[in-house]
């Protein structure tokens, strides 16, 4: 079975620290996403990845980056959290190309900024 | 650029009924596939369903259907029987065939009781 690892359901964390949420998937899949989800506005896309050290924007970037250095793992980075990034934040990921195959996701972390 | 609405903030529906949920999408692709997504209180997304561009026939998977409309722009998803476990947040999503990336809409909260 497909499977999608975050590393914590809910984190707390200060302002100005920074911030690591990680991904791992064991599906040999090219393609990782980041998302945070607001209630009201759906999920948008911060960053994702089409193969290891590779990396793109996505919707709303500002204020994030990301790291793939192995393709099992994509993390997210809060390089100063602020309280505006108080969020749930969702990894994905999925085959490359294959336009009938779904994304599979994470159980999601709640991340909250103090 | 895509976009996916859906209109219906929250819908209610009792035990063993029907329920349609709206998903209208833009898109000036030619090639694209929508994909239904229901995400629990628990967090985690989880793929339901999945219907192209060029496909004939409507998608079927177990009590969802999708009804799809192409020249209204329209994927609704129709959930039949509904049950209690079915009450969560309901995403409709869109992906062009030459990226990777998902469009999502806002989501429906859905509400089964007794």
């Amino acid at each position: 079975d497909v499977k999608v690892t975050q590393s914590s359901r809910y984190l707390v964390k200060r302002t100005g620290e920074k911030v690591f949420l990680e991904c791992v998937q064991d599906m040999d899949h090219e393609n990782m996403f980041w998302y945070r989800q607001d209630p009201g506005l759906g999920l948008r896309l911060i960053y994702f990845s089409y193969d290891v050290k590779m990396k793109e924007k996505g919707d709303i970037p500002e204020g994030y980056s990301v790291s793939r250095e192995k393709k099992e793992r994509f993390s997210l980075i809060l390089e100063s959290a602020s309280t505006n990034q108080t969020s749930m934040y969702l990894c994905a990921s999925s085959l490359y190309r294959v336009s009938n195959q779904p994304q599979h996701f994470g159980d999601g972390t709640r991340l909250s900024i103090l | 650029a895509q976009k996916i609405t859906q209109t219906q903030p929250g819908m209610f529906v009792q035990e063993k009924e029907a329920v349609t949920l709206d998903c209208t999408y833009d898109t000036s692709d030619p090639s694209y596939g929508l994909f239904w997504y229901k995400q629990p209180s628990s967090g985690e997304m989880i793929f339901l369903i999945y219907q192209g561009s060029y496909d004939q026939q409507n998608a079927t998977e177990g009590r969802y259907s999708l009804n799809f409309q192409k020249a209204r722009k329209s994927a609704n998803l129709v959930i039949s029987a509904s049950q209690l476990g079915d009450s969560a947040m309901y995403f409709c999503a869109i992906k062009a065939w030459e990226t990777d990336k998902l469009i999502f809409g806002t989501g429906t909260r859905l509400q089964v009781f007794p």
